[in-house]
C-alpha cells in the first residue's frame, strides 16, 4: 500500500470545523482512501472512505482531490470526544482473496480545546 | 452484540513467562487480526486469519504463535515473553477481504508488560 504522510497534531476549538489533511503523492488509480480513528485507551475505528468523488456520512465528510494526491477529513463541529489520532490510510482492494490489513503509520493527534 | 472482545484487558509477566490472549468475535466475520501498538506509533499487525483453521503472518510475527480452531475466536500466544513485548495488543476483525471495502472493527486491547 502506498505511503501517507500526515501532520503530527493539530489543535481545534470546541463547535468549531476541524480539517485534517493527508498527502498520498504515490497513491494508485486503485487505492482506497480510508480514515480511522483512535480514542485514547480505546482500538481504532472506522469513519470514512472514499475512491475519488467527496464522501459525507454521520461522522464526517472526506474531500478529495482531483489529482487524488491528498485528501482532507473534515470534522464540522468538534466536540471533546473528538479527540483521538486520526489515521490517514491507503488500501488497494486487489488482489482479491487475501487478507486486507491496515497499515498505520503515526496519525495525526487532535487536540480539541474547550 | 458485543462486537470483538479481548481477555484478558490487562497482564504483567517475568521474562521467560508463557500467556495466551483471546479474542472473541460475535460478528461471523471470516478474517481476525492481531496488531501491536507501542507508544506513540501506529499498528503493526502480527498474524492474521483469512478463515477457521488457517493463519498466515503478518510485519512483526516472531516471537508469537497463533491459532484458530474456531471461526469467532482466534487466540495469540507468547511462549517465552520478552522485554520487547511490552505492548498494547489490538485483536479485529472483518466480513471478507477482496472487496473494495471492508471495515476492520477492533477490539479494546490488552496491556501487556513483561518485566
Amino acid at each position: 500500500d502506498a505511503k501517507t504522510t500526515q501532520p503530527n497534531s493539530m489543535e481545534s476549538n470546541e463547535e468549531e470545523p476541524v480539517h485534517l489533511p493527508c498527502n498520498h503523492s504515490t497513491i494508485s488509480g486503485t487505492d482506497y482512501i480510508h480514515w480511522y480513528r483512535q480514542l485514547p485507551s480505546q482500538g481504532p475505528e472506522y469513519v470514512i472512505h472514499g475512491l475519488t468523488s467527496n464522501v459525507n456520512n454521520r461522522m464526517a465528510s472526506l474531500a478529495i482531490a482531483e489529482d487524488r494526491k491528498s485528501s482532507t477529513l473534515i470534522l464540522h463541529r468538534a466536540t471533546l470526544r473528538d479527540a483521538a489520532v486520526y489515521y490517514c490510510i491507503l488500501r488497494d482492494p486487489l488482489p482479491s482473496g487475501s487478507a486486507r490489513q491496515l497499515t498505520f503509520g503515526s496519525g495525526t493527534q487532535l487536540t480539541v480545546l474547550p | 452484540n458485543a462486537g470483538v472482545t479481548q481477555t484478558p484487558k490487562f497482564r504483567v509477566l517475568k521474562t521467560g513467562q508463557s500467556m495466551t490472549l483471546l479474542c472473541a468475535q460475535d460478528m461471523n466475520h471470516e478474517y481476525m487480526y492481531w496488531y501491536r501498538q507501542d507508544p506513540g506509533m501506529g499498528l503493526r499487525l502480527i498474524h492474521y486469519s483469512v478463515g477457521e483453521g488457517t493463519t498466515a503472518k503478518g510485519e512483526v510475527p516472531d516471537g508469537y504463535n497463533v491459532s484458530r480452531l474456531k471461526k469467532q475466536n482466534f487466540l495469540l500466544g507468547l511462549e517465552s515473553a520478552a522485554p520487547s513485548q511490552t505492548s498494547v495488543y489490538f485483536c479485529a476483525s472483518s466480513s471478507q477481504a477482496g472487496v473494495p471495502y471492508n471495515e476492520q472493527f477492533f477490539g479494546p486491547g490488552t496491556r501487556l508488560t513483561v518485566l
